[in-house]
């Protein structure tokens, strides 16, 4: 079965500051790996996507994620924090061939300070 | 292209009373997943809907159901509505399978409901 931890339930950053947001799964298959975002009163926005063809991959926003087999890690990056970062942020996984469901963690909601 | 678009947005309901809830995926997509957000459940798998098929469902009780018309819009309706359904229903759209990245689901803004 799949299942998605996220360390850390709140997370606070100054402005400028680096951001990781720390996702770990698990999955019996090769997995998809998602971020996305959610503002207030809003739906999820999709951040970044992990399909197997880069260990790396770069969303929106200037967000990154690396996917480490080894370690079955998938965190959020972002160099530099802007007040516009602040949200709930969401890992999910999804089972390469598998069905239409996302397995979603509890999510990080990140706070952004001047 | 238009987004995923759900009606209506907000809701208010009193325990006993059904719902129905109404999502429009993206234009072309075939696929549409609903999701319930809760503080305290957080995110979770209602149901999966692709050609007008139920193809997956969550662990939630027969009071929860879904079709998908012919037209790829889908509706989930709750009879015999508890306290603890009030939450924010997510629909997601997705190509569907065979589409190459029928995988990635966009997400509506939600509706969400009040059980009085």
């Amino acid at each position: 079965a799949q299942s998605v931890t996220q360390l850390g339930s709140h997370v606070s950053v100054s402005e400028g500051a680096l951001v990781l947001l720390r996702c770990n799964y698990s999955s019996s298959v090769p997995p998809y790996l998602f971020w996305y975002v959610q503002y207030p009163n809003q739906g999820l926005q999709l951040l970044l996507k992990y399909t197997s063809a880069a260990t790396l991959v770069k969303g929106i926003n200037g967000f990154e994620a690396e996917f480490k087999k080894s370690e079955t890690s998938f965190h959020l990056k972002k160099p530099s924090a802007h007040m516009s970062d602040a949200a709930e942020y969401f890992c999910a996984v999804n089972e390469k061939g598998g069905s239409e469901k996302l397995v979603f963690g509890k999510g990080t909601k990140l706070t952004v300070n001047p | 292209k238009a987004g995923v678009t759900q009606t209506p947005r907000y809701l208010i309901k009193t325990r006993g009373q059904q719902v129905t809830l109404s999502c429009s995926p993206i234009s072309g997509h075939r696929s549409v997943s609903w999701y319930q957000q809760t503080p305290g459940q957080g995110l979770q798998f209602l149901f999966e809907y692709f050609s007008e098929t139920q193809r997956n469902k969550g662990n939630f009780p027969g009071r929860f159901s879904g079709r998908q018309f012919s037209n790829s819009r889908s509706e989930m309706n709750v009879s015999t509505l508890e306290l603890g359904d009030s939450a924010l229903y997510l629909c997601a759209s997705s190509a569907g399978p065979g589409q190459g990245i029928w995988e990635t689901q966009y997400f509506g803004p939600g509706t969400r409901l009040l059980v009085l």
